[in-house]
């Protein structure tokens, strides 16, 4: 079983629109979840991350996420979307047996059209 | 303070010659990751260090890759006799201690491309 799931590999809003982008993980990780983004032909960035505590967590750039223990999800928001959003958002959750090592989603692309 | 640096930033190299790619952790930072990202993918663990110690080596993809950290630096990850199916973007990570919850950081990557 994949360990984390994003769905959706793109994903197009307007400018100002909401950004919702999925993140799926299996409930045999251990419970820290990661968002990464990567702007073209950059490294990764982090824009926010889960480590057990406060179950709303504020990033960067406006955007938060929830961990839904219930539903084994953490979705990315922003409220409103802005054209510097556009790139590509990676969700992350520590290997099962060796957390030390990230296992990354397949991605999701965001396009923000004007 | 500087951001983990890799070098060089393009690599285009013949198939069956060798390679190194070179990563530059944030000063102070124990831990030292390289992931292999694939075009469209997402990217995949290779290995990992704490210092100058190799604790997992499990995701490389043959024994034609290896990677070292001699004073727990610096690092290098040298692949070779290149296949066209090395061709993709090697990212480099570091963080400050060794444990699940500490963010990796990452540099701007090395893509190598194999002709």
């Amino acid at each position: 079983a994949q360990s984390v799931t994003q769905l959706g590999s793109h994903v197009s809003v307007s400018e100002g629109a909401l950004v919702l982008l999925r993140c799926n993980y299996s409930s045999s990780v251990p419970p820290y979840l990661f968002w990464y983004v990567q702007y073209p032909n950059q490294g990764l960035q982090l824009l926010l991350k889960y480590t057990s505590a406060a179950t709303l967590v504020k990033g960067i750039n406006g955007f938060e996420a929830e961990f839904k223990k219930s539903e084994t999800s953490f979705h990315l928001t922003k409220p409103s979307a802005h054209m510097s959003d556009a790139a590509e958002y990676f969700c992350a959750v520590p290997h099962m047996e060796y957390g030390n090592k990230l296992v990354f989603g397949a991605g999701t692309i965001l396009r923000v059209k004007s | 303070g500087a951001g983990v640096s890799q070098s060089p930033r393009y690599k285009v190299a013949k198939r069956g010659q060798d390679v190194a790619l070179r990563c530059d952790p944030i000063s102070g930072h124990v831990s030292l990751f390289w992931y292999q990202q694939a075009l469209g993918q997402g990217p995949e663990f290779l290995t990992y260090f704490q210092n100058e110690a190799q604790l997992d080596k499990s995701g490389l993809p043959s024994d034609r890759f290896f990677a070292e950290r001699p004073e727990g630096s610096v690092s290098t990850l040298k692949i070779q006799r290149t296949q066209q199916e090395d061709s993709a973007v090697y990212l480099c990570a570091s963080s400050l201690i060794l444990n699940p919850t500490d963010t990796q950081y990452f540099g701007p990557g090395t893509r190598l491309t194999v002709l």
